[in-house]
């Protein structure tokens, strides 16, 4: 019954040692997104794509990459992990891009640990 | 953008109603408001949303102040599995909210046995 899948829950990573991380979707919904959680903070969106549109937020370093090979599916690159990258990353999806009544489903999240 | 305040945290005991206040005194008059709640480890959950009526659904009620400058997120019967951080986010009708939710700082609820 999962509609929002990431693999891996967990994924340990070595500093500057490139990683990807998954998402897949079973809802046919039109709008992918990355959020970066850091410890007691609340998520903060990184980018996002509208079908093959993406979008990236002003302040989303670098080092971060998405890519949307089809709907169902987005990953997460980071090229160049740093020990502050170390966050649980969530995927999330919705029908609609920003729309008031729109509801955004989240996966449940990847916590990634950088040595 | 308009801002909610909610309490850092809140304590409620097993079986009993909770009432989660939100305070958004700068809305305007086409933001709806949205509940969603993260328990621990998890991703953040949809609960429900609103423009102005009160709302039900499976998993709580959602009472809208008549001047819509407060809400207050109600579950009836706290469980242990309700226990949460939940998040009350406004969303403009339109596009003008963005494309991220704007969590915000959230209330942490404990629910005791």
């Amino acid at each position: 019954d999962a509609m929002v899948i990431q693999n891996p829950r967990y994924q340990v990573t070595q500093f500057g040692k490139p990683v990807t991380l998954s998402c897949s979707q079973t809802l046919n919904h039109n709008v992918m997104y990355w959020y970066q959680q850091k410890s007691s903070q609340a998520p903060k969106l990184l980018f996002h794509y509208y079908d093959k549109d993406f979008n990236n937020e002003a302040d989303t370093p670098d080092n971060f990459q998405s890519r949307r090979p089809n709907t169902s599916f987005c990953f997460l690159d980071i090229r160049s992990p740093g020990l502050g990258d170390a966050a649980m990353y969530l995927c999330a999806t919705s029908r609609q891009q920003g729309l008031g009544t729109d509801t955004q489903y989240f996966g449940p999240g990847t916590r990634l640990t950088v040595l | 953008d308009a801002k909610t305040t909610q309490p850092n945290s809140m304590e409620s005991n097993e079986e009993e109603p909770v009432h989660l206040p939100c305070n958004h005194s700068t809305i305007s008059g086409t933001d709806y408001i949205h509940w969603y709640r993260q328990l621990p480890s998890q991703g953040p959950e949809y609960v429900i949303h609103g423009l102005t009526s009160n709302v039900n659904n499976r998993m709580a009620s959602l009472a809208i102040a008549e001047d819509r400058k407060s809400s207050t997120l109600i579950l009836h019967r706290a469980t242990l599995r309700d226990a949460a951080v939940y998040y009350c986010i406004l969303r403009d009708i339109g596009l003008n909210s963005g494309y991220a939710l704007n969590f915000g700082k959230g209330t942490s609820l404990l629910v005791t046995p």
